[in-house]
């Protein structure tokens, strides 16, 4: 069975910190991992990652694959109080093209 | 704004009744997909639509159904309903469905219609 597994589950830092996020995961016939951003309703897109090594960026986050080792880590650099929210991780998969979420990381940015 | 709209915005409904929500995806986009989303559970992936045809099933109960109409809208069925139905429904589009790697791939998800059976 698929399952995607996230920790820590919840994080507390003061704004500036540095924080990572993991994602690990086993999946038939992975196809894509991807990571959103859930403040108060809608999960947010924020990065897709097929290929292991390569980092994807946008602004302070930042993420990386390594599909040996089934897992991702999310980079948060230079935390802000409005990067607060829980942040999801999930897998897709090629057989019957089906979407896993992990149980999510909520993270609280203190001022 | 993510683009995609969904109706109604909350809903309350007693056990055994059957409900439609509804999903207009954002302008252009093919794809759509529908999620649960409960306490207990977390997010759940229940069904995907492509330009009117189901092209992927997750955790979607017999008691449900989904179809995406010609104009693209997709309509969620949800029947004799139980008090576990009780989560927030949420509805993405995307302009594909789902090549990997692409930034078509990208799914922008609804604000969600909260079910609440009583």
């Amino acid at each position: 069975e698929d399952k995607v597994v996230q920790s820590p589950l919840s994080l507390v830092v003061h704004e500036g910190d540095t924080v990572t996020l993991n994602c690990s995961y086993e999946v038939t016939n992975f196809r894509s991992l991807l990571w959103y951003k859930q403040e108060k309703k809608a999960p947010t897109f924020l990065f897709m990652l097929t290929s292991s090594g390569i980092e994807k960026k946008s602004g302070r986050l930042s993420s990386i694959l390594d599909k040996k080792e089934l897992f991702s880590i999310l980079n948060i650099t230079a935390t802000q109080t409005g990067d607060s929210a829980v942040y999801l991780c999930a897998v897709e998969n090629n057989y019957g093209q089906n979407f896993v979420f992990g149980p999510g990381t909520r993270l609280s940015v203190l001022p | 704004d993510s683009g995609v709209t969904q109706t109604p915005k909350h809903l309350i409904t007693a056990t055994g009744q059957r409900v439609t929500l509804r999903c207009s995806p954002r302008s252009g986009d093919l794809s759509v997909y529908w999620y649960q989303q409960s306490l207990d559970q977390g997010l759940q992936f229940l069904i995907q639509y492509y330009n009117g045809e189901e092209r992927a099933k997750g955790n979607i109960l017999e008691r449900f159904s989904a179809q995406q109409f010609p104009d693209l809208h997709s309509e969620l069925n949800l029947s004799s309903l139980e008090l576990g139905d009780s989560a927030l429904y949420f509805c993405a589009s995307s302009a594909e469905p789902g090549l990997a790697g692409g930034d078509t791939d990208t799914q922008y998800f609804g604000p969600g219609t909260r079910l609440t059976v009583l």
